[in-house]
């Protein structure tokens, strides 16, 4: 596709439950960003994938959320045993990492857990 | 102290106002980047800029690395530019490894 999109768009889960989310980069984006945005914290780093390299797991909150990214293309953000301070929205971006390393947003996955 | 801080948090304008939004941070950066959000989510990259300024449009963007300060200039306003504008740095070779300012809200009234 032309943009970055990203799978669901909303997601209610029960607390307790896990859920993932899917980003699909833009075709030939090397680098691929998960962030947050959540209500009181603004926008946050979660994960960094660059290439083969091994991810910058940095800004993850805690070992209940996990990413990968199958043949450096579609990443899946994973958040097991949700708890209802995760209800944000999920926000993925991917760029390049010659020329103009701009990023750019998919759309985001509001996630709420009740 | 948050790394990147911006001002203000609040701004309201009339239409054809030329208007600027300040961004200060305090770490060392090699990009900064001004981000617009609409209402509904979707975030837009406006400008990427590591020195000097940058123009497209209305919209201008400055840079004073010394200084450490950031502006976002719009001129001539408009109601479609009613959003929530955003500051963010990047350190290293990692440009999309984003540390958010809180953003500013801006309205702008017909």
């Amino acid at each position: 596709g032309a943009g970055v999109s990203q799978s669901p768009s909303n997601k209610v889960t029960e607390k307790g439950k896990d859920v993932e989310l899917r980003c699909d980069p833009i075709s030939g984006h090397t680098a691929l960003y998960w962030y947050r945005q959540s209500l009181g914290q603004g926008l946050e780093f979660l994960i960094y994938f660059q290439g083969n390299s091994a991810p910058d797991k940095s800004g993850l909150p805690s070992d209940r959320f996990s990413a990968e990214r199958t043949g450096g293309s579609v990443s899946t953000l994973t958040i097991q045993r949700t708890q209802q301070e995760d209800s944000a929205v999920y926000l993925c971006a991917s760029s390049r990492t010659r020329g103009s390393p701009e990023a750019f947003f998919g759309q985001g996955t509001r996630l709420t857990v009740v | 102290k948050n790394e990147v801080e911006q001002s203000p948090q609040n701004l309201t304008a009339q239409e054809g106002e030329f208007i600027t939004i300040n961004c200060s941070y305090s770490v060392g950066i090699s990009a900064l980047h001004w981000l617009q959000q609409h209402p509904g989510g979707g975030i837009v990259s406006l400008f990427m800029l590591s020195s000097g300024k940058k123009k497209h449009g209305r919209l201008i963007a400055t840079i004073n690395i010394q200084e450490k300060h950031s502006s976002l200039h719009i001129t001539a306003s408009h109601p479609r530019d009613s959003a929530v504008y955003i500051c963010a740095v990047s350190g290293g070779t990692s440009y999309g490894k984003l540390t958010f300012g809180q953003g500013t809200i801006l309205t702008v009234h017909p």
